[in-house]
């Protein structure tokens, strides 16, 4: 199976710090993505691991580990126009180049 | 500006009817990709094309058409056989693999 787990929704407060987990099956990994969706608009690239660590954009951040399937998403000094869904994707070998496997997306709600 | 541009972004089906939907691209993206997306849930692929007049089913292809004569172009028609259109659309583009893939602003079908 190519499962991708997200937590359905999180809370935060506004300044404070997020972090978003994405499990998912290793089998043929060969990639993944982070993107940011507004409510009924379209979902925008944020970061993209394929090796083990850490990329930080800005208040952004993405970790990656290979071997345990797991990525997560860090959002530092949260701001309110940070409320949107954050999707996960994943790319496979097996799969035709390009195409991406979603998660079900984590809706970030940032109260005052 | 180089981008994706759905049209229109609001549809209504009467019963019976086929609509299409219009994607057009000006990245010069071999890739592009139909999804569909419904209330508090991920993107879910519905076609892929990776080349001119060619294309593939992705996981939720019954009742759905596509066509990939130029390379800017990948309208997808919602036939009648599709019960349940009512959904928010989104077709995508990507240039190369681990590439990210571009979105367009969507279009909202409804049900008359």
């Amino acid at each position: 199976g190519q499962n991708i787990d997200q937590p359905t929704e999180m809370t935060a407060t506004e300044g404070a710090i997020v972090q978003i987990n994405c499990t998912y099956q290793t089998s043929g990994f060969n990639g993944l993505f982070w993107y940011q969706q507004h409510a009924g608009e379209a979902p925008t690239f944020l970061s993209y691991n394929v090796l083990d660590g850490l990329e930080e954009k800005g208040r952004f951040s993405s970790f990656l580990s290979r071997s345990k399937g797991y990525s997560y998403l860090l959002l530092k000094e949260l701001q309110m126009k940070d409320s949107a869904s954050y999707l996960c994707a994943v790319s496979r070998i097996t799969d035709s180049w390009g195409k991406l496997q979603f998660g079900a997306g984590t809706q970030v709600v940032v109260t005052p | 500006d180089g981008g994706i541009t759905q049209s229109p972004k609001y549809l209504f089906r009467k019963e019976g009817q086929n609509v299409t939907l219009s994607c057009e691209q000006n990245l010069n993206h071999d890739a592009m990709y139909w999804y569909r997306q419904d209330p508090g849930q991920g993107l879910r692929l519905i076609y892929y094309s990776q080349i001119v007049n060619d294309f593939q089913k992705g996981d939720i292809a019954e009742g759905y058409s596509v066509s990939r004569e130029k390379k800017e172009s990948f309208p997808l028609t919602v036939t009648s056989a599709q019960k349940n259109p009512t959904a928010f659309y989104l077709c995508a583009s990507s240039g190369a693999e681990r590439q990210p893939q571009h979105f367009g602003d969507g279009t909202r079908l409804s049900i008359l």
